[in-house]
């Protein structure tokens, strides 16, 4: 079985640049999760969909950063414009969704770096 | 204070060596995860548990749902098993995972 997919696996950009994850979870999985993981710390939950509906956003600095997962399967993660801060280790993380809680599938992460 | 609270937050052993790693959590919980995550950034799911203890290979999880308190045991600790180790809870709240911050474990020959 394949596992969770991202690209790119690193990025380097300048302060104020635009960029975009993209991640494919495991076929038939219903919950995508995106996450920020800044060194040294836990993940932190950005957003959380079900199918192609928001769960859970609370989290997501929606002033510049944005997600969708139009049809229900890939994700796209957008920062626009990036911050120095921003600099960390985005992963996407899929899961069943049938029951809660669940196990959670993680992909390779994505390694941003922002001068 | 962090609602996750793992402890050591840095563990070095000696291969062979018996090997806890602690967590505290101060939220109600339906779960607790236990993950490892490698050089790289790749997490692993080792276990998920509400109740008692689970056991994979050399990997021992407990829980304890009063005390709001896992550990982590690892027996016949090997330098393969130099890694990241995070806890995590998902809370009766909803299906967010809430993530401590994570105990590096470094398993020297």
């Amino acid at each position: 079985e394949a596992g969770v997919a991202q690209s790119p696996r690193y990025k380097i950009i300048e302060k104020r640049q635009s960029v975009a994850f993209w991640c494919n979870p495991i076929s038939g999985h219903a919950t995508l999760y995106w996450y920020q993981q800044i060194l040294g710390q836990g993940p932190k939950l950005l957003i959380q969909f079900q199918n192609n509906g928001v769960v859970d956003d609370s989290q997501l600095p929606k002033d510049r950063f944005s997600a969708e997962r139009l049809k229900g399967v890939d994700s796209t993660l957008k920062i626009q414009p990036a911050k120095l801060e921003d600099s960390a280790v985005y992963l996407c993380a899929s899961s069943l969704g049938h029951h809660s809680p669940d196990t959670q599938y993680f992909g390779p992460g994505t390694r941003l770096t922002v001068l | 204070k962090n609602e996750v609270e793992q402890s050591p937050q840095n563990l070095t052993a000696q291969e062979g060596e018996f090997i806890t790693i602690n967590c505290s959590y101060s939220v109600g919980i339906s779960a607790l995860h236990w993950l490892q995550q490698h050089p790289g950034g790749g997490i692993v799911s080792l276990f998920m548990l509400s109740s008692g203890k689970k056991k994979h290979g050399r990997l021992i999880a407990t829980i304890n749902i009063q005390e709001k308190h896992s550990s982590l045991h690892i027996t016949a600790s090997h330098p393969r098993d130099s890694a990241v180790y995070i806890c995590a809870v998902s809370e009766t709240s909803g299906s967010r995972l809430t993530f401590g911050e994570g105990t590096q474990l470094t398993v020297n020959p």
